[in-house]
């Protein structure tokens, strides 16, 4: 069974511009989450989405961030226009369940992403 | 404020020997505590789950440890291999209906060297 999996592996863009992750879960999992790590810091939520719907989007950073998932499927992280803080490694990960703090949430390789 | 926080924040050890890592949280309603392991360029990958009733889990050569009362977490390594290399991450998920959100410490970095 394939795992979770990150588009591109690596982004390397000037301030300014945009950029769009992308994330496919694992199939049959309803349960998609962003995560980032930005150097020297801990792993931070940023959303979660139960099928196309945003059931948290608490961790979402500024407007210059856009997720979607269309059809429930695969997911889409934009950040325009891209600044230097947004640096980072962003994750993904899927769980088939969540609620009452979730089930098990399985993570994918993560996009490294260099904003000069 | 919920936090996660581990110690120590690096740590080398000698193929072979036990070590053991700490958790403490302050996430509040707490739901369950978890321990990742990152290997570099790798996403983090599940060793245990505990929820609130659980003291110890074992997952092969990694045990975990938790005490709900003092809001404290271990993570035991056994008879290391240089493939336990890598960073070894605190995840404490809070009590709610509707979200999976998790709370993530800053990791331990092992090196376990030959």
């Amino acid at each position: 069974e394939a795992g979770v999996t990150q588009f591109p592996s690596h982004s390397v863009i000037e301030k300014g511009q945009t950029v769009t992750l992308r994330c496919d879960p694992i199939s049959g999992h309803d349960n998609l989450y962003w995560y980032r790590r930005v150097m020297g810091k801990e792993i931070k939520f940023l959303l979660h989405f139960v099928k196309e719907s945003k059931q948290d989007e608490s961790g979402m950073p500024n407007n210059r961030f856009l997720a979607e998932r269309t059809g429930g499927t695969y997911s889409t992280l934009k950040v325009q226009p891209a600044e230097l803080e947004d640096s980072g490694v962003y994750f993904c990960a899927s769980s088939l369940i969540s609620g009452r703090g979730g089930n098990e949430q399985f993570f994918g390789p993560g996009t490294r992403l260099t904003v000069l | 404020k919920n936090q996660v926080e581990q110690s120590p924040q690096s740590l080398i050890i000698l193929e072979g020997k036990n070590c053991t890592l700490q958790c403490n949280y302050t996430v509040s309603p707490f739901s369950n505590l978890r321990w990742y392991k990152q290997d570099t360029g790798r996403g983090p990958v599940s060793l245990t789950i505990m929820t609130f009733s659980e003291n110890t889990k074992s997952n092969g050569r990694y045990t975990a440890t938790l005490d709900a009362d003092t809001k404290q977490s271990s993570l035991h390594i056994t008879a290391s291999q240089l493939s336990d290399s890598a960073s070894y991450i605190c995840v404490v998920s809070a009590y709610s209906s509707n979200t999976g959100k998790l709370i993530f410490g800053q990791g331990t970095t092992l090196q376990v060297k030959p």
